[in-house]
């Protein structure tokens, strides 16, 4: 029973680049949650999707990112002209409703040049 | 001033003493309450979770609410060199469990 894969684990960007990370859910969740951790810092959220549907996306930045879970295939979070500060663990979470807790995977670790 | 506050530690005990870590929260509107356990490089791994006040046991572990002073606790009895970690946690209003907001984490080394 696999839990929530989240791939690349690292990625390494030159400022400008664009970054991508995926999130598959566990087996049976339909509900997908982005969350970024700074270091020193707690998570934060950033999104949340259900399959094609933004739900609520208050904590993302207004430029450079989007995100989105289409109906096949894993959810994408996406940073467009990455900058240094954009280089945090991103994680990923899923559950199989908004009564159920959420599970998370093991982040992708960014790092921008 | 912060939604959740949170201990950084770190948390130092010898192996088989009883941990309290404990968040404060602001939002009265908090109403799910969550640990999880964050070991160094990997993802948060969900140890319990409460809705409004009261306790709740799971072996080792027993979670305490308070709201009524914004209060939350974890209890870890008999720790063991494998509880080192970071502990995070987390609360979310009453729609359900979805924006999260968490504490910055206590960080814990329990020594053999």
């Amino acid at each position: 029973n696999a839990g929530v894969m989240q791939n690349p684990r690292h990625l390494v960007r030159r400022r400008g680049q664009e970054a991508r990370l995926r999130c598959s859910p566990m087996k049976g969740h339909s509900h997908v949650y982005w969350y970024r951790q700074l270091p020193e810092e707690g998570l934060k959220f950033m999104v949340y999707l259900q399959k094609e549907n933004i739900i609520d996306e208050s904590g993302m930045p207004k430029e450079r990112f989007s995100a989105e879970f289409p109906k096949e295939g894993p959810s994408i979070l996406r940073i467009q002209q990455v900058v240094r500060g954009d280089s945090a663990a991103y994680f990923c979470a899923s559950s199989p409703g908004t009564n159920q807790p959420q599970h998370f995977g093991d982040g992708t670790r960014l790092s921008i040049l | 001033q912060k939604e959740v506050e949170q201990d950084p530690g770190p948390l130092s005990v010898p192996e088989g003493a009883i941990v309290s870590l404990n968040c404060t929260y602001s939002n009265s509107a908090f109403q799910y309450f969550m640990w999880y356990r964050q070991y160094s490089r990997k993802g948060p791994e969900l140890l319990m979770y409460t809705y409004s006040s009261g306790n709740k046991e799971d072996g080792r572990f027993t979670a305490q609410v308070d709201k009524s002073s914004k209060y939350i606790s974890l209890f870890i009895r008999d720790s063991q060199p494998s509880d080192s970690a970071t502990y995070l946690c987390a609360m979310s209003v009453n729609t359900g469990f979805q924006k999260l907001v968490f504490g910055t984490g206590t960080r814990l080394l329990v020594s053999p």
